[in-house]
């Protein structure tokens, strides 16, 4: 069993950045695949990006390259989202869920952090 | 990238109707198919992996189908608690894409 539990709500204005943590408990971090996906009003889930710690590897959806950076502090077992640029489309909610590295779903997922960009 | 298209997009059913949704694929996912159910203010929680796999837990009124580029989730007797928006996902390739959901409501 894995638990994912997410930093809170952030408020931000249109050209910051945002940086969502993801706090991994019952497996470490070097063991689990993180992927992330938001889900924004009108465009559903989106998949952002992930990690596999396993041959070092980050991939990016390329709507989000350039924008969004994955990274992870083993030590604290906890992975992080930063995403820079920010405008009012980037309002949603953001999740941190993972897949077993046999399988091909997302089984776990975080509570979800809302971002909202305003002015 | 795959582009994965529900329908119907909403639909309104009674306690114990029969209930299908179907998800197609604009290019071949093999049987790398997923369905979740999400509730209002939570995250999506898995129920069908691998087309028609029910994740653990999940209630055998639940059951999935399909290869390749046309699925379905069928729910054999709705429940009050299957009030929801149900999505599925692609995992064949990257980018992992998901269909936009259709949103079961009480008729």
């Amino acid at each position: 069993q894995v638990q994912m539990v997410q930093s809170g709500a952030e408020v931000k204005k249109p050209g910051a950045s945002v940086k969502v943590s993801c706090k991994v408990s019952g497996h470490t971090l070097t063991e689990i695949i993180i992927h992330w996906v938001r889900q924004v009003p009108g465009e559903g889930l989106e998949w952002m990006g992930g990690f596999d710690p396993e041959d070092g590897e980050t991939f990016y959806a390329q709507k989000f390259q350039g924008r969004v950076s994955l990274t992870e502090d083993t030590s604290a077992d906890t992975a992080y989202m930063e995403l820079g640029s920010l405008t009012s489309e980037d309002t949603g909610v953001y999740y941190c869920t993972t897949h077993p590295r046999s399988g091909t779903y997302y089984v776990y997922w975080g509570q979800g952090t809302l971002v909202t960009v305003s002015s | 990238d795959i582009q994965m298209t529900q329908s119907p997009p909403s639909l309104s059913a009674s306690v114990g109707d029969r209930v299908t949704i179907t998800c197609r694929a604009s290019q071949h996912v093999g049987k790398n198919l997923n369905w979740y159910q999400q509730r209002p203010g939570q995250a999506p929680e898995l129920l069908i992996y691998d087309a028609s796999k029910l994740e653990r837990g999940v209630p055998s009124r639940f059951s999935g189908g399909g290869f390749g580029t046309d699925f379905t989730l069928t729910i054999k007797s709705l429940q009050s608690e299957d009030y929801a928006t149900y999505f599925c996902q692609q995992f064949h390739s990257v980018p992992v894409t998901f269909g936009g959901g259709t949103r079961v409501e009480i008729k």
